[in-house]
């Protein structure tokens, strides 16, 4: 009954450290999204994976890298760590075509001193 | 600019009151509306609406969407304290490019005892 998994829930970055958020979901379902949440301004998509192998830009993909490992796992890199990205971050999946509904993970706080 | 735009941004009102949460959209080849609700961590699902006119009801939780006017409302009955929280609404259409969901930018509820 895991749904969408997702690590770390909380990390303190300096800024210019490296980091990745891992996202593993076991629904078997083909998209799955990278979202960032910063107070006022709603949930603003990343990264957006269609299915295994593909990925895609999305609003706010400025200092960010996904990898779509295989059709389970979808993580999300911070090269190089800025206090701008400071949010909190969210993993989420869904069936496209199929289950429009969208199925999220516990989210990872993230703040960059 | 904006393509789903929720209203009000925020809302105080008392236990027991009835409130009314409006999102309206503008986008191409619509495919469907959600409703989620966010405490503390990841937003949980409430509602999907893809026809207009058809009220859909959950306990004291209903809504409604108007594929004419391009809007939904999320109504909430003899409000609970528990019913504190952000309201997020998201639009499904089809030729997004990367993406065919967008949210909005939420409405914040609070209930006073």
């Amino acid at each position: 009954n895991a749904g969408v998994t997702q690590t770390p829930k909380f990390q303190v970055l300096k800024t210019g450290q490296s980091m990745t958020l891992q996202c593993a979901q076991d629904m078997n379902h083909n998209s799955m999204y990278w979202y960032r949440q910063d107070p006022g301004m709603g949930l603003r998509l990343i990264y957006y994976s269609a299915s295994e192998g593909t990925t895609d830009k999305g609003e706010v993909p400025n200092g960010y890298n996904v990898s779509r490992l295989n059709k389970r796992e979808f993580s999300l890199r911070l090269e190089s760590a800025a206090p701008s990205q400071t949010s909190v971050y969210f993993c989420a999946s869904r069936q496209d075509r199929v289950d429009e509904k969208l199925f999220f993970g516990s989210g990872t706080q993230l703040s960059v001193l | 600019e904006d393509k789903v735009v929720q209203s009000p941004l925020s809302l105080v009102v008392h236990e027991g009151d009835t409130v009314t949460l409006n999102c309206s959209y503008e986008v191409t080849n619509f495919r469907s509306l959600l409703w989620y609700k966010q405490e503390k961590k990841a937003p949980t699902f409430l509602f999907m609406l893809t026809s207009s006119g058809i009220e859909k009801k959950s306990g004291r939780l209903s809504s409604i969407l108007d594929k004419k006017e391009l809007f939904s409302i999320l109504n909430i009955t003899a409000t609970q304290t528990g019913d504190s929280a952000v309201y997020l609404c998201a639009v499904l259409y089809s030729g997004g490019g990367a993406d065919g969901l967008t949210f909005g930018k939420g409405t914040h509820l609070i209930i006073q005892p």
